[in-house]
């Protein structure tokens, strides 16, 4: 069946070096992908909507030269964390939209938890 | 209420017990609800997506209903079992982005 396949689940880095993040649609293709973090506690923030064959759009707030997405192909989205520092620690997670109008639902990776030192 | 709001934040209840919790979102700035189960080291499982007020939804023993008007959504879970333990989310989610609330963590005791 559709998934989305997330790579890595859990990334330990040095501060200043970069981190790229994997989704993979599986079984489906995913026009559109969306990258979110969440903080402790708190809720999972939208960062921005991968487009493929296109320029992500990124929420207020969110750094687009920090925070790089590639969406090359109908089945995989990047999130690369560029010159990552440990206020960066957090949770990252994606997701994809499948189905029809009718029918849509939304197919979530199984997130990366990054850690900075 | 500006931001989508689940209450309470964690729930601990006793194998056998029902149980239900609360989503709260902007009535005048609805799209669909969404609801997911998310377990410690898996994806959100998507459970279920209501539109339309008045709607109730229904998957085994866990239920929920939508009030668009009011702005809110209960989750019921009737006779929980400790599979039951995990985090639920809500969403107010247009074409794919989602706003979620901060989800409630059940935990079941056997």
């Amino acid at each position: 069946g559709a998934v989305v396949s997330q790579h890595p689940s859990r990334v330990i880095c040095k501060s200043g070096t970069s981190v790229k993040i994997e989704c993979r649609s599986l079984d489906f293709q995913a026009t559109t992908m969306f990258w979110y973090r969440q903080f402790p506690k708190q809720s999972l923030m939208l960062m921005a909507t991968s487009n493929e064959g296109s320029k992500a759009t990124y929420e207020q707030g969110v750094e687009k030269d920090k925070f790089l997405i590639n969406h090359a192909s109908l089945t995989l989205s990047t999130l690369t964390v560029t010159s990552a520092h440990p206020e960066d620690s957090s949770f990252y997670i994606c997701s994809a939209r499948e189905g029809t109008a009718s029918n849509e639902k939304l197919l979530f990776g199984s997130g990366t938890q990054l850690s900075v030192l | 209420i500006l931001n989508v709001e689940q209450s309470p934040q964690s729930l601990h209840v006793q194998e056998g017990d029902s149980t239900n919790f609360t989503c709260s979102f902007p009535s005048s700035n609805f799209y669909a609800l969404h609801w997911y189960r998310w377990e410690t080291a898996k994806s959100p499982e998507a459970l279920f997506v209501m539109t339309l007020n008045g709607d109730e939804k229904k998957k085994g023993r866990i239920s929920a209903t939508l009030n668009t008007k009011e702005g809110y959504s209960y989750l019921y879970i009737k006779g929980s079992q400790p599979e039951d333990s995990a985090t639920y989310l809500c969403a107010n989610t247009n074409a794919g982005k989602s706003t979620f609330g901060d989800g409630t963590t059940l935990t079941v005791k056997p």
